[in-house]
């Protein structure tokens, strides 16, 4: 069945250094992507999105990019901030076997920005 | 626009009980999917609800079960609680035009089983 594995966490920045978390997927077919962010205590917000193969998905400053040569869609932000502190979770839906508007969700990865 | 809002925020039950969550949906959505979060790890598909009927289902056990009304909200029932099914419990919604359809997420409740 389709899946999304993530890079393991936490990871641990400094204010202003660049931000990588990996995304890579298994899915027959052509699913839609999603970076979601989860702050502390709350649910999950859709941060960007990409629905074909070298779409790329921006807001906030962050960028993610549908790589379907290497089923990834990995997270980029060039200059990252304590306001960025949060867990964020790649997902994806549809593709194959997974019609219908289900989200299968990646373990989250958790990042931290020290000032 | 409320967004998704989900009740409680925060739920304590004993094992063995029954609960109900509740979630209204975003203005202009018809579909309500529930997910479980566990401590630590990304949210778990349990079912999605469209025009009143179940339409997809996870691996999630009878004890789950949920309902949607004509105005769209939903609730999820869970029957003879287990410590394991103590978690943040979320609701999304969204428009049923077929996948890639954002889904937007509520706060979620916190259920805790002692």
């Amino acid at each position: 069945g389709n899946s999304v594995t993530q890079m393991e966490g936490p990871v641990t920045l400094s204010e202003e250094a660049f931000l990588t978390i990996n995304c890579t997927y298994t899915a027959t077919g052509y699913p839609s992507l999603f970076w979601y962010v989860q702050y502390p205590g709350e649910g999950l917000q859709l941060l960007l999105k990409a629905t074909k193969a070298d779409d790329k998905g921006s807001n906030k400053g962050f960028e993610a990019t549908y790589r379907k040569e290497t089923t990834s869609f990995h997270l980029e932000k060039g200059s990252v901030q304590v306001s960025d502190s949060a867990v964020y979770f790649c997902a994806l839906i549809g593709g194959g076997d997974n019609q219908g508007g289900k989200l299968i969700f990646g373990q989250g990865t958790e990042l931290s920005v020290k000032p | 626009d409320a967004g998704v809002t989900q009740s409680p925020t925060h739920l304590i039950k004993t094992r063995g009980q029954q609960v109900t969550l509740r979630c209204s949906p975003k203005s202009g959505h018809d579909t309500v999917s529930w997910y479980q979060q566990a401590l630590g790890q990304g949210p778990q598909f349990i079912f999605q609800y469209y025009e009143e009927e179940e339409r997809q289902r996870g691996n999630f056990p009878d004890r789950f079960s949920g309902h949607q009304f004509p105005n769209y909200s939903s609730e999820l029932n869970v029957n003879a609680l287990l410590l394991g099914d103590s978690a943040l419990y979320l609701c999304a919604s969204s428009s049923h035009t077929g996948a890639g359809t954002e889904a937007f997420f509520g706060q979620g409740t916190r259920l805790t089983v002692v």
